[in-house]
């Protein structure tokens, strides 16, 4: 059984930077995507971005390129996400998912508990 | 870009039968997966592929393509349906995925 469990709630000002991390146990951690989704109050998922930890290959939202990176670490089977130059807009729970891959690339069978970001001055 | 489409909110008595449709270019060419969110958890995975359920999913659950519509069919309605659902595809240009809006089902 696959676990994504992520870091904990963060309150951040705008302008400034944010990481949050998700750590994987269970199943084969650098085999398949991993990828970020975020859910504003009231509002529906969005995809961001993701990376293939044993490749290294990222994928970024067009919406997030510039200011988004994902990395993995391997060793400790954890993934990152940074978002830079955080606006009020940025407020949302974040989510990390892994995808199932191949053929069937978005679709994602293991979610992380969320975790909240706020923004504000 | 590839928009998805979705019915913001559908209502079904308890025990009835409720279709929730996703509709986008891109599912001529790709199957959509379907996520189940109930307030305040994260998604769940409920659907996905040609009519694929993981493991621990009711059989209540089932789908169906056709053209640029997929359909999320619930088979006698229980309670602890009642939740947003939200179908996933691909932008047909980017080949990114993109979620639908999302689709509020009320059990009455």
């Amino acid at each position: 059984q696959v676990l994504l469990v992520q870091s904990g709630a963060e309150m951040k000002k705008p302008g400034s930077s944010v990481t949050v991390s998700c750590k994987a146990s269970g199943g084969t951690f650098s085999d398949f995507p991993i990828t970020w989704v975020r859910q504003a109050p009231g509002q529906g998922l969005e995809y961001m971005g993701r990376i293939i930890p044993i490749l290294g290959i990222t994928n970024y939202a067009q919406k997030f390129q510039g200011r988004l990176t994902i990395t993995a670490d391997k060793s400790t089977s954890t993934i990152y996400m940074d978002l830079s130059s955080l606006t009020i807009e940025d407020t949302a729970v974040y989510y990390c998912a892994r995808d199932r891959g191949g053929l069937h690339l978005g679709t994602y069978d293991y979610w992380g508990q969320g975790t909240l970001v706020t923004v504000s001055s | 870009s590839s928009e998805v489409t979705q019915d913001p909110a559908v209502s079904v008595a308890l025990g009835q039968t409720v279709r929730i449709t996703c509709q986008a270019d891109s599912l001529r060419s790709y199957y959509a997966s379907w996520y189940q969110q109930k307030p305040g958890q994260a998604p769940v995975l409920v659907l996905y592929g040609k009519n694929y359920r993981p493991s621990g999913i009711p059989d209540r659950f089932s789908g169906s393509n056709s053209g640029n519509t997929a359909s999320l069919t619930i088979t006698g309605a229980q309670a602890e349906d009642e939740a947003d659902y939200y179908c996933n595809s691909r932008d047909s240009s980017s080949s990114q995925p993109v979620f639908g809006p999302g689709t509020k089902v009320t059990v009455l």
